[in-house]
């Protein structure tokens, strides 16, 4: 499997700020995710990040608030814009690989943020 | 759409009890399904998956069934330990839209000595 990295591991934000995560992977591969969340809840992919081309958002999602880019196939970041206390929450990225494991998501250990 | 239901939480057990945590789902086709397995503090780690019916996933003395006939993917345990304390997912990834995982709610497990 994929070893995934995400930085931050944790912050807090003020109110009217932007944070940038970063999602490295320590090979290539063919999609990445990224998930909230909100505390106590389960996730919800936000927008699968495509390799040289605008992110694919879920519904109730926007490019506005939570911008992505992926500029190759080991890295994606995710920016949560204009934050405010509803954006506390854990976000985490996920891929994929192709094969026989290409249905298989592994995810990395998170980013929990805090917004005051 | 897909969905998954899973039993609320939490539940606790005594180390060595058997464990049961129940997951149905609803998609169309034939979906592949997952327990991922949250430990505190931490991401979500694949526990086991089944990817067509009858299947049987297992993995750290955990198993689950793929059941298309009662749509269901429960997870077993037949001891349970202090390390098992965890919050437990259970997943599908359905036969369009990719490789989207739908998440059920997350069912917390506490093990007491």
């Amino acid at each position: 499997s994929a070893v995934i990295s995400q930085k931050p591991s944790r912050d807090i934000c003020q109110r009217g700020t932007s944070l940038t995560i970063q999602c490295q992977v320590d090979s290539q591969v063919t999609m990445m995710f990224w998930y909230r969340q909100q505390p106590g809840q389960s996730l919800t992919l936000i927008a699968t990040a495509n390799q040289g081309s605008e992110a694919t958002y879920e519904s109730g999602f926007v490019i506005d608030k939570f911008p992505i880019s992926r500029p190759n196939l080991t890295f994606s970041t995710l920016t949560v814009s204009n934050m405010s206390p509803e954006d506390s929450s854990i976000y985490l990225c996920s891929v994929t690989s192709g094969g026989l494991a290409k249905n298989i998501q592994y995810f990395g250990a998170g980013t929990r943020l805090s917004v005051l | 759409g897909d969905s998954v239901t899973q039993m609320e939480g939490p539940v606790t057990l005594s180390e060595e009890a058997f464990l049961t945590i129940n997951c149905t789902y609803t998609a169309t086709g034939y979906p592949s399904l997952f327990w991922y397995v949250q430990y505190p503090g931490e991401g979500l780690q694949l526990l086991l998956k089944a990817t067509k019916a009858d299947d049987k996933g297992s993995n750290k003395g955990f198993e689950a069934t793929y059941r298309k006939e009662t749509t269901s993917f429960h997870l077993e345990k037949g001891s349970v330990q202090v390390s098992d304390s965890a919050v437990y997912f259970c997943a599908l990834s359905g036969t369009r839209g990719g490789n989207k995982l739908t998440f059920g709610t997350g069912t917390q497990l506490k093990v007491e000595l």
